[in-house]
């Protein structure tokens, strides 16, 4: 079993609130990801990073801004919460080369934003 | 350019019925990798498989089989005997060397009634 953590689970919350989705990872893995999912199934990259202190957006753009100041933990955060970020958030992790090896993800976000 | 194409976006089956999910992948890169992962209803994504592009053979695992054609650029999914525990959406996902995350396809929503 993977060992990747996110919390909350579900998050409901009111417009104009910032919020900040934990995710964190046991396996010392360098690259780590943030992925939205839409209510069609979709999945889309919003952010990665190959490791500390290094971060990339991805192809979805997102106002959601992340950091990694540890291996282990790389937190989303959204300044102000909108409607339009009603979505699921996954958060993977991987090593090795790129592209090769597989991504563990941990058991997603539910955020709901009134 | 490349494009993953999952044309059955639902699929609904009896239990013990056989069922094949279908994935297209259209690239002119000559060296990929071909994943498939499961997504059940509590959410997170589950590794199921990883094929290289310059490998063809057909692989089995229990009653799972995958069946990649390079010339019609399809990699199929087969689940033989289909269990309800099977439900859930099942994901193509390609990636290249030196690429820094997966592409997903939409989806195959699988429902595997008792």
């Amino acid at each position: 079993e993977a060992d990747i953590y996110q919390t909350p689970r579900y998050l409901v919350i009111g417009t104009g609130k910032k919020i900040t989705l934990e995710c964190s990872q046991t396996m010392g893995h360098d690259k780590m990801y943030w992925y939205q999912q839409d209510p069609g199934m979709e999945l889309h990259l919003i952010h990665y990073s190959y490791g500390v202190n290094s971060t990339e957006k991805g192809d979805l753009s997102s106002e959601s801004t992340v950091s990694r100041i540890r291996t282990e933990h790389f937190p989303l955060t959204l300044e102000s919460a909108r409607p339009s970020h009603t979505s699921q958030y996954l958060c993977a992790s991987t090593t090795g080369e790129g592209g090769y090896n597989e991504q563990f993800f941990g058991p997603g976000t539910r955020l709901t934003v009134l | 350019a490349q494009k993953v194409t999952q044309a059955q976006t639902e699929i609904s089956v009896v239990e013990k019925e056989d069922v094949t999910l279908d994935c297209v992948y259209e690239t002119r890169d000559t060296t990929y990798y071909l994943f498939w992962y499961k997504q059940p209803p509590s959410g997170e994504l589950v590794f199921l498989i990883r094929r290289n592009s310059f490998d063809e053979q057909n692989e089995i695992s229990g009653r799972y089989s995958w069946n990649f054609q390079k010339s019609t650029s399809s990699f199929n999914f087969t689940i033989t005997a289909s269990q309800v525990v099977d439900s859930a959406v099942y994901f193509c996902a390609p990636s290249h060397p030196g690429r820094r995350a997966l592409t997903f396809g939409s989806g195959t929503r699988l429902q595997v009634q008792p």
